[in-house]
């Protein structure tokens, strides 16, 4: 059950877009389609923003985009804006019938 | 509105056990999977485990597995999480949460996804 692995940090201007990937195996992230995103902001729970690699819960904004490739998945936040600071952690489902996430990535607007 | 609600956190010693509760209020909780995630001070979300609606199968991570027991009391809307032998590395705040685990959940045909707050458990000497 080793941990996706997510980039320590991104940053970019507001306005900008930033891609941050999520790499598995085909154990996991290539396996399934049940692949999810969730921003977390400091001391808060975890909100998910991408569910079923590109699928968006009512509210969340269209800024917020995912997409998958063999075995690994990737979220773009498009039009940065302040409040997306935050820490974003993806998750997938395994063969092994648990679940699995990133190390966590935090994103920064400078 | 859905609330979940953990408690039973604390200081506790290397070895000894502990009993998380997480209360849930907003939604037919006898109709939905429950799961724990822990995130350790300053680090990512570690699943722990997952309790399907019936209380029927239960699934863990291998960090868990033997230790922790997950159980459900769907008359009093109750999640729990059993956890014996504790050591520093399971030091961590616990949410519960009704998030998909193998699927996404529906309600109305829309997906199902709430966390706690949480809980801080702290294993220490």
């Amino acid at each position: 059950q080793s941990a996706l692995t997510q980039p320590a940090s991104v940053s970019g201007s507001p306005g900008q877009s930033v891609t941050i990937s999520c790499t598995g195996t085909s154990s996991d992230v290539g396996a399934f389609k049940s692949v999810s995103w969730y921003q977390q902001h400091p001391g808060k729970a975890p909100k998910l923003i991408l569910f079923d690699v590109t699928s968006r819960p009512p509210g969340v904004s269209n800024r917020f985009s995912g997409s998958k490739s063999g075995n690994t998945a990737s979220l773009t936040i498009s039009d940065l804006e302040a409040d997306d600071e935050a820490d974003y952690h993806c998750t997938s489902f395994t063969r092994s019938t648990t679940r699995v996430f990133g190390g966590g990535t935090k994103v920064t607007v400078l | 509105e859905v609330q979940l609600l953990e408690s039973g956190g604390g200081l506790i010693q290397p070895g000894e056990s502990l009993r998380l509760s997480c209360a849930a209020s907003g939604f037919t909780f006898a109709n939905f999977d429950m799961s724990w995630v822990r995130q350790a001070p300053g680090k990512g979300l570690e699943w722990v485990s997952t309790i399907n609606g019936g209380g029927t199968k239960t699934y863990y991570s291998d960090s868990v597995k033997g230790r922790f027991t997950i159980s459900r009391d769907n008359s009093r809307k109750t999640l729990y999480l059993q956890m014996n032998s504790l050591t520093a590395e399971d030091t961590a705040i616990y949410f519960c949460a009704n998030a998909g685990f193998s699927a996404p959940q529906y309600s109305f045909g829309f997906v199902v996804d709430n966390w706690g707050q949480g809980t801080l458990v702290t294993v220490s000497s």
